[in-house]
């Protein structure tokens, strides 16, 4: 099993291109969650899947989309990137809320120029 | 005020030193996770906790819901336990976990 990746590894965008973050999962997992990492901060919610076709947002939403048309897959969209969009963006996967053990992805490092 | 704060934010022990990272939350919670971060690294999860004491090897977390805290300990702290300690609690009413902003380890030989 692969449990949850992330594509790609390392991205360098330009002020106002777009670009989609990939995050896969085989485990089956209902909840999906997408954050950013940002020096001297916790980790940020972005947005969050509690199931296919359920998406909601969190706590920092603006400038990214997402959508959940399998269980497996949940990408993060930036529509028009920002040099604050620069950060080390996680995807995490768990069997449920709450009470679920938490796995995540091995991190995309972003960088806008 | 953050709703989850872990003290200290950085901590550097001697090899075999014993290492407690506090957690003190100020939201209703069903849930609490310890996560570890190596530099540069992804992150897993050590821990979840909802009540009482759970053990791995040498690590132990411990939980006290009326006091809203919990601690992380290291016994026979070891170079390889570099890295950052992060809590996270699940916040009773919401679907999503809320995070502290870590404490850097360092264990030096």
């Amino acid at each position: 099993n692969a449990g949850v990746t992330q594509t790609p590894k390392f991205q360098v965008l330009k002020t106002g291109q777009s670009m989609t973050l990939q995050c896969a999962q085989d485990m089956n997992h209902e909840y999906m969650s997408w954050y950013r990492q940002d020096p001297g901060m916790g980790l940020r919610l972005i947005h969050y899947s509690v199931g296919a076709g359920i998406t909601d947002q969190g706590e920092v939403p603006n400038g990214y989309n997402v959508s959940r048309s399998t269980t497996e897959d949940f990408p993060l969209r930036l529509l028009s990137a920002a040099p604050s969009q620069t950060s080390v963006y996680f995807c995490a996967t768990s069997g449920g809320l709450s009470y679920n053990e938490q796995f995540f992805g091995p991190g995309t490092r972003l960088t806008v120029l | 005020k953050n709703e989850v704060e872990q003290s200290p934010q950085n901590l550097t022990a001697q090899e075999g030193e014993f290492i407690t990272i506090n957690c003190s939350y100020s939201v209703g919670i069903s849930a609490l996770h310890w996560l570890q971060q190596h530099p540069g690294g992804g992150i897993v999860s050590l821990f979840m906790l909802s009540s009482g004491k759970k053990k791995h090897g040498r690590l132990i977390a411990t939980i006290n819901i009326q006091e809203k805290h919990s601690s992380l300990h290291i016994t026979a702290s070891h170079p390889r336990d570099s890295a950052v300690y992060i809590c996270a609690v699940w916040g009773g009413a919401t679907n999503k976990l809320i995070f502290g902003t870590g404490t850097l380890l360092a264990v030096q030989p």
